[in-house]
């Protein structure tokens, strides 16, 4: 079945750049995904890439994405303390009804 | 513009009890619409899906049920809650591009 990996925690200091890293299993997925959950909140979708792309930009967000090793980065420019958040690698693929499979997320901690 | 309501956003129940969560999306039809739980921690799990009127899959076994009595409503259902169904529910859809939107969550409490 699909597996998403993320490491669990990730600090900065404000001004800096995160890098925060996701591998996936599942050669077939069609969109990646990178969500951002505040405490106590919902899924804020933040930035997705079609899996046939291997970079997206967007403001400070880039998105790279390696086929071959099935591997997803985030890259947050100017790291804000408004940063702070965990955020999700989902994966989705077409079969059956577009199910997302997601990491288990990863919580940035921007420090001053 | 597309959006998905959920309610209620918190809810205390006891054991035993039941339970009705609500999903609407509006701006949209024939969505693939979802409910996905996340326990204590991080993890998000796909609880079911259902691509059209009446049709619900199951993803795990559990002690819930989903039904979709219209294009844009899903509702998740107990007879009887359990202290393991405590979680953040999310609700989410996607329509053929592909791309999921979620809900703003219900945080049920079991107690």
């Amino acid at each position: 079945g699909e597996d998403v990996e993320q490491s669990l925690f990730l600090s900065v200091r404000e001004g800096d750049s995160s890098v925060i890293n996701c591998t996936y299993t599942d050669s077939s997925s069609t969109y990646l995904y990178w969500y951002k959950q505040e405490p106590g909140a919902g899924l804020q979708l933040l930035t997705y890439i079609f899996s046939n792309m291997d970079m997206k930009q967007d403001q400070r967000l880039t998105v790279l994405l390696n086929k071959k090793d099935k591997h997803l980065s985030l890259r947050i420019a100017d790291t804000q303390t408004g940063d702070s958040a965990i955020y999700f690698c989902a994966e989705g693929s077409k079969g059956g009804g577009n199910k997302l499979t997601f990491g288990t997320g990863t919580q940035l901690k921007v420090e001053l | 513009s597309q959006t998905i309501h959920q309610w209620p956003a918190t809810l205390v129940q006891p054991v035993g009890s039941p339970l009705s969560l609500e999903c609407t999306v509006e701006g949209t039809s024939n969505p693939n619409l979802y409910w996905y739980r996340q326990a204590a921690g991080r993890g998000l799990q796909l609880l079911f899906y259902s691509v059209g009127i009446g049709q619900i899959s199951s993803e795990v076994p559990q002690n819930l049920s989903a039904s979709r009595p219209q294009d844009r409503q899903f509702i998740l259902s107990s007879k009887k809650l359990l202290l393991s169904d405590s979680g953040f529910y999310l609700c989410a859809w996607t329509d053929r591009t592909g791309i999921f939107t979620f809900g703003s969550g219900t945080r049920l409490t079991v107690v």
